[in-house]
């Protein structure tokens, strides 16, 4: 079965520090990967897209995702944390059969100053 | 521009109701998408439309239909509600039908059904 998974409900990181929000997946033919992001009360704000090409992936807001076909993930990444990065991210992947988007539960991240 | 907008914003209903749900995606978007999202989990895409014409369908039962518009805009149409359709239902447009692309979401609309 096709499927995403994002193995921690919540991630914390100090403010300056480097995050990682891990995003694994599984399809049928080659992966079309995203990630979003959601504050409170409001839609969702795409960030980036792996289709094909270089395995690491630069996004909106400083964010960078890294393409894994051995390990199947594509973890969300990002050097320097800010408060305002504090919010909920959805990892999704394009199912091969159907081409609708198959979303992950979603990781809390919060950022302490 | 104006990004996709989507009516009302809240709403509540009782068991039993009908609800209709509206979408403007942005303007030359011709691709509409409607996604159910239950607090605490990721969004589950109920509908796809495309030029008009239904391109996808998830896992909802007959209750949930849409329609797409000539100016592409959508309803979603809930019948029969039930306490487990409480949700907040958001509306995605893009460009093209394939979903290769950013999606575009609205703000969505608050569903509470007592």
């Amino acid at each position: 079965a096709q499927s995403v998974a994002q193995p921690e409900d919540q991630v914390n990181v100090a403010e300056g520090n480097p995050l990682t929000v891990k995003c694994t997946y599984s399809v049928s033919g080659n992966p079309y990967l995203f990630w979003y992001v959601q504050y409170p009360n409001r839609g969702l704000q795409f960030l980036l897209k792996y289709i094909t090409g270089d395995n690491l992936v630069k996004g909106s807001y400083g964010f960078e995702a890294e393409f894994n076909k051995s390990q199947t993930s594509f973890h969300l990444k990002k050097p320097s944390a800010l408060v305002s990065d504090s919010a909920l991210y959805f990892c999704a992947v394009r199912d091969g059969v159907n081409y609708q988007l198959i979303w992950g539960a979603g990781t809390k991240l919060i950022i302490k100053p | 521009d104006a990004g996709v907008t989507q009516s009302p914003t809240h709403l509540i209903k009782t068991r039993g109701q009908h609800v209709t749900l509206r979408c403007s995606p942005i303007s030359g978007h011709k691709s509409v998408s409607w996604y159910q999202q239950v607090l605490g989990q990721g969004p589950q895409f109920i509908f796809q439309y495309y030029e008009k014409e239904e391109r996808g369908r998830g896992n909802f039962p007959d209750r949930f239909s849409a329609r797409q518009f000539p100016n592409y805009s959508s309803e979603l149409n809930v019948n029969a509600l039930l306490l487990g359709d409480s949700a907040l239902y958001l509306c995605a447009s893009s460009s093209r039908d394939t979903n290769t692309g950013e999606l575009f979401f609205g703000e969505g609309s608050r569903l509470t059904v007592l």
